[in-house]
């Protein structure tokens, strides 16, 4: 069966750091991933997809970037963190099949810029 | 373009309560519609789908109808639990491209 793996957990940044979170996707192969976020309170925001290895569409541009270096594996980064950018951060794969199936979402990761 | 709107909450309900959170949709072709849910703290779970007009998702005695000619996909449970308390999204999936609405928080009480 697929699962998907997201990790850390929780995470606390001060402000200018570095950011890389990790989402990797097992049993299936060639999957969309997707990166959302959600702030506290609100809706689910995409920030990135990927069709394919190194294929990635930004739906909003901001202070983060992704990359996709292996087939099921998805990163999203930050240079420089900003207080704007915490929030919970959401790793999704889907079948590209077409509109039958669903998301598979990750645990997420909280992330706290102080 | 494609969009999904669901009713706001917050909702409050006493246990076994009966719930609707309403959700209607716009799109072109033949979408498919999800109900998610997203307990505290953790991502979200696939709770029921319906892939064509008048099928009905049902799981965990949660059920939604695909209703094309009104373009909506309610969400019902006859008796809430305590349990059931968390945020819940609709969505549309229409080829590769899904749309979630903006969630509803239901909280259950004793």
């Amino acid at each position: 069966s697929q699962t998907i793996h997201q990790w850390p957990a929780t995470l606390v940044q001060p402000v200018g750091s570095p950011l890389s979170l990790e989402c990797t996707v097992e049993g299936t192969s060639n999957p969309n991933l997707y990166w959302y976020r959600q702030a506290a309170g609100r809706g689910l925001q995409l920030l990135f997809y990927s069709v394919g290895i190194g294929q990635i569409s930004s739906e909003v541009p901001q202070n983060l970037s992704a990359s996709r270096p292996q087939d099921r594996q998805f990163i999203l980064s930050s240079k420089k963190l900003l207080l704007s950018d915490s929030g919970f951060y959401l790793c999704a794969w889907s079948d590209g099949a077409g509109a039958y199936y669903g998301y598979t979402f990750g645990s997420g990761t909280r992330l706290t810029v102080v | 373009g494609d969009s999904v709107t669901q009713m706001e909450g917050p909702v409050t309900l006493s246990e076994e309560a009966f719930l609707t959170i309403n959700c209607t949709y716009t799109a072109t072709g033949y979408p498919s519609l999800f109900w998610y849910v997203q307990y505290p703290g953790e991502g979200l779970q696939l709770l029921l789908k319906a892939t064509k007009a008048d099928d009905k998702g049902s799981n965990k005695g949660f059920e939604a109808t695909y209703r094309k000619e009104t373009t909506s996909f309610h969400l019902e449970k006859g008796s809430v639990q305590v349990s059931d308390s968390a945020v819940y999204f609709c969505a549309l999936r229409n080829n590769n491209d899904m749309r979630f609405g903006a969630g509803t928080r239901l909280t259950v009480k004793p």
